[in-house]
């Protein structure tokens, strides 16, 4: 079955760095866009960014660009959320997301991680 | 930036009856890029509809979504207890909803 497990979440500083990690399996990776979408707490779902099956072609949400990197490892089964200079307004819960296959039509995410939370705060 | 306002912000209804949630769109959507998911506490989103009106795997049937253009609408025919949650509609790669909370009445 399709499992996504979200990693390196945690209490940084506001400008610190984070790393998150999202190790895939269940599935060919290699085959599916993957996105990460972050919640506040208490709050609605925000889209952070997405990355194309073979890392080609990447996406942010204007938010968090020039701060965020996203990359994948295909032969890892991995993605990655590269956080730098970040901010109160940060703090969320960050989910690992997998895209449904274009070939079938399904145009949105179809499996979620568990999240990993991330603090920014002094 | 396409905004999605669904309403009501909150919804009480009781196990049995229906309930019908709205997303409306800033501008026009594809329905193949319209989806809905569901959200318990403490727990990740789950993929309901897909292109406005498919279900995704293992979803009841119970669960129905319709619309086009700027108008969406997802429908429980007969709630049941484990219906009790946040639904949240969502543009293909792009901004969410920001959530309709189904409670018990």
């Amino acid at each position: 079955q399709v499992q996504l497990v979200e990693s390196g979440g945690g209490l940084v500083k506001p400008g610190g760095s984070l790393r998150l990690s999202c190790a895939a399996s269940g599935f060919t990776f290699s085959d599916y866009y993957m996105s990460w979408i972050r919640q506040a707490p208490g709050k609605g779902l925000e889209w952070v960014s997405y990355i194309s099956s073979s890392g080609s072609t990447i996406y942010y949400a204007d938010s968090v660009k020039g701060r965020f990197t996203i990359s994948r490892d295909n032969a890892k089964n991995s993605l990655y959320l590269q956080m730098n200079s970040l901010r109160a307004e940060d703090t969320a819960v960050y989910y690992c997301a997998r895209e449904g296959s274009g070939v079938l039509m399904v145009y949105a995410v179809d499996y979620w991680g568990q999240g990993t939370l991330v603090t920014v705060s002094s | 930036e396409i905004v999605l306002t669904q309403s009501p912000g909150t919804l009480s209804l009781s196990p049995g009856e229906r309930a019908t949630l709205s997303c409306r769109a800033s501008q026009s959507v594809s329905s193949s890029y319209l989806a809905w998911y569901q959200q318990k506490p403490g727990q990740a989103p789950r993929l309901l509809i897909y292109g406005a009106s498919s279900r995704a795997t293992g979803i009841p049937d119970r669960f129905s979504g319709s619309g086009s253009g700027t108008d969406f609408t997802l429908t429980i025919s007969r709630l049941e207890p484990e219906d009790f949650a946040v639904y949240y509609c969502q543009q293909y790669r792009g901004t969410f909803g920001q959530g309709t909370k189904l409670e018990i009445k």
